[in-house]
């Protein structure tokens, strides 16, 4: 049973560039969580998403960023026209639908904005 | 004041002794609680939960958990090299059990 898959797991962009990142859950997990990771801090909540359905984005920034977890395929971390403070650890973890908290993490993408 | 607080470290602990890691958090509503280990530039890896007041066991980990106190340890007994990593300790809001609020993590280091 693969676990949570996410890539690619560097990327670099130059400022202004697009940024996807993608995540696939763990086989039977049908919940999706996204964590920002800056260095010397914790992880930071981002948005929690079921299949097609945005469920809570509150830790999202307000412009550039979205994401999307669709009938078939990964869920999507988007970041448009990327700036230097957008560098950072991005981790996907899912769960299955009852889950008391458990969540499994993928091994990171790591953004680098030059 | 920050949700979820824990001592940056390093701990540093000679091979063969217990290191203790400590967790405090904010919001009193809280009931889960986890503790994740994250070598350096790799996933975090869930190793304990507990739910609780007072102690739970696995293998050579330890939670404890208060929450009168709102403090939350981790006990790591006959510590290895292997056990070098950051712990992150994570505590879920009351209101949505599925945001987990991070701390920054404590580095241990093991000695040989």
């Amino acid at each position: 049973n693969a676990g949570v898959m996410q890539n690619p797991r560097h990327l670099v962009r130059r400022r202004g560039q697009e940024a996807r990142l993608r995540c696939s859950p763990m086989k039977g997990h049908s919940h999706v969580y996204w964590y920002r990771q800056l260095p010397e801090e914790g992880l930071k909540f981002m948005v929690y998403l079921q299949k097609e359905n945005i469920i809570d984005e509150s830790g999202m920034p307000k412009e550039r960023f979205s994401a999307e977890f669709p009938k078939e395929g990964p869920s999507i971390l988007r970041i448009q026209q990327v700036v230097r403070g957008d560098s950072a650890a991005y981790f996907c973890a899912s769960s299955p639908p009852r889950t008391d908290g458990i969540q499994y993490f993928g091994a990171g993408t790591r953004l680098s904005v030059l | 004041q920050k949700e979820v607080e824990q001592n940056s470290g390093p701990l540093s602990v000679p091979e063969g002794a217990i290191a203790s890691l400590n967790c405090t958090y904010s919001d009193r509503g809280s009931q889960s609680f986890f503790w994740y280990r994250q070598y350096s530039g790799k996933s975090p890896e869930l190793i304990m939960f507990i739910y609780s007041n007072g102690d739970k066991e696995d293998g050579r980990f330890t939670a404890q958990l208060n929450k009168a106190s709102q403090y939350v340890s981790l006990l790591i007994r006959d510590s290895q090299p292997s056990d070098s990593a950051t712990y992150l300790c994570a505590v879920n809001s009351d209101r949505n059990d599925y945001k987990l609020s991070f701390g920054a993590g404590t580095t241990v280091t093991v000695r040989a």
